[in-house]
């Protein structure tokens, strides 16, 4: 079956560093792919996604590459803030099937110290 | 426009206790979605109703129950309540859940505990 795998936890960075997340993915045919993000306490937000191959996800100064031959969506921001610390989750909804479950990677929580 | 609504935030039960989990969504979406979120697990889907009238087993459905009254609301129910059900419980909704780009939206949790 369908299944993501994202890079292990937890991550801790100085402000204004660079970060990567990655997410690499198992599907069949073409899945859509999502970058979701949870502060604390709260439910999860949508931070972008990609729909096709070589489509460049980007919001608030995150962006990720839907690679179809490394199968894979990593997550990248060339400069951290505070403001980013939370988890992360990378996700992907298949394109056949009824409405279009969506499988979750297990998260990265993400800590930025000042 | 409050999105995607859940009640109770929080709720303590004893183990064999029946509860009701309650979800709205005002986006007049068509599908929505009860996930449990466990440490180090991500979010497993319990149920899902791809529209008005239907609904389905997701990955883990045992020991829950669901109920898409309306197109609005979507309610989880566990019958008899066990400590392995201890999670926090999310709702989503999508506009067309036929669709692989369509994005989900989760309303804010409810934190369940089992004793």
């Amino acid at each position: 079956g369908d299944s993501v795998t994202q890079m292990e936890g937890p991550v801790t960075l100085s402000e204004e560093a660079c970060l990567t997340i990655n997410c690499t993915y198992t599907a069949t045919g073409y899945p859509s792919l999502f970058w979701y993000v949870q502060y604390p306490g709260e439910g999860l937000q949508l931070l972008l996604k990609a729909t096709k191959a070589d489509d460049k996800g980007s919001n608030k100064g995150f962006e990720a590459t839907y690679r179809k031959e490394t199968t894979s969506f990593h997550l990248e921001k060339g400069s951290v803030q505070v403001s980013d610390s939370a988890v992360y989750f990378c996700a992907l909804s298949p394109s056949s099937g009824s409405a279009r479950q969506l499988t979750f990677g297990s998260g990265t929580q993400l800590t930025v110290l000042p | 426009n409050a999105g995607v609504t859940q009640t109770p935030k929080f709720q303590v039960l004893k183990t064999g206790q029946s509860m009701t989990l309650q979800c709205a969504q005002d986006m007049n979406h068509n599908s929505m979605y009860w996930y449990r979120q466990d440490p180090g697990m991500g979010l497993r889907l319990i149920y899902y109703s791809a529209s008005e009238g239907t609904t389905d087993k997701g990955e883990v459905p045992n020991g829950y129950n669901v109920s898409r009254l309306n197109k609005r609301e979507f309610s989880l129910r566990l019958e008899s309540a066990a400590p392995s059900q201890t999670s926090v419980y999310f709702c989503a909704s999508s506009a067309r859940g036929l669709l692989s780009t369509d994005t989900q939206y989760f309303g804010p949790g409810t934190r369940l505990t089992v004793l």
